[in-house]
């Protein structure tokens, strides 16, 4: 089965830190790539989308690595209100028209 | 106001019974999706609906059975609850089908009994 693959954590990082998550996903006509973001007991939220160039975002960054299959994500500077548990997403391929989601990295940051 | 409304958040059944969740959004989007999250927090496909028309039917007891009356609302009736069903469904949209920035709605705690 294609799956997106995650390390479930828990990071737990000192404010100010950075910390990065990677997410591998095994099925190579993945397309499209994002970031979502859930808070305890919470929706997911769109945090970022992954573009082949990397993007950012403040203190955001994302990347993605076609040759390995991997996408990351780097915080940098971590605030307290940076915890939560981070899922990564991929499509399916061309006309798979859904998202896989990975299991999350839990992320603590402590005062 | 609500982009993406689930009712209802809370939900605790006897095994056996038959319930429904409601997901009403409006955004105006084409596209609306129901997951799972089981306790493992894992996140999974059930149904994908574009305008109203069946996209994806992922590999789901016939018990759960998905009706779109319109764009704008995707219910999700489930027949003969059992333990396994607890779990918390997260209804989502899209503005089409080949855009992945959803928005989730808040979620229906599901606890069967």
């Amino acid at each position: 089965r294609k799956e997106v693959e995650q390390d479930p954590g828990p990071f737990n990082v000192p404010e100010g830190a950075t910390v990065a998550f990677n997410c591998t996903y095994s099925n190579s006509a993945s397309q499209s790539f994002f970031w979502y973001r859930q808070d305890c007991r919470k929706e997911p939220k769109l945090l970022m989308s992954v573009y082949s160039s990397g993007n950012e975002d403040g203190r955001f960054t994302a990347q993605l690595n076609r040759a390995s299959q991997y996408i990351s994500l780097l915080i940098r500077d971590s605030k307290l209100s940076d915890s939560a548990t981070y899922l990564c997403a991929s499509d399916s391929g061309a006309g798979s028209y859904q998202l896989t989601f990975g299991k999350g990295t839990k992320l603590s940051v402590i005062p | 106001d609500t982009a993406v409304s689930q009712t209802p958040k809370y939900l605790v059944t006897q095994m056996g019974n038959d319930k429904s969740i409601k997901c009403e959004q409006n955004l105006g989007h084409d596209t609306m999706y129901w997951y799972k999250q089981d306790s493992k927090k894992f996140l999974k496909i059930m149904f994908s609906y574009n305008n109203k028309e069946l996209i994806i039917n992922e590999t789901v007891p016939n018990r759960f059975s998905p009706k779109s009356p319109d764009k704008a609302h995707l219910n999700l009736h489930i027949n003969s609850l059992e333990l396994g069903d607890s779990a918390v469904y997260f209804c989502a949209s899209s503005q089409d089908i080949r855009y992945y920035g959803y928005t989730f709605g808040s979620g229906t705690r599901l606890t069967v009994v």
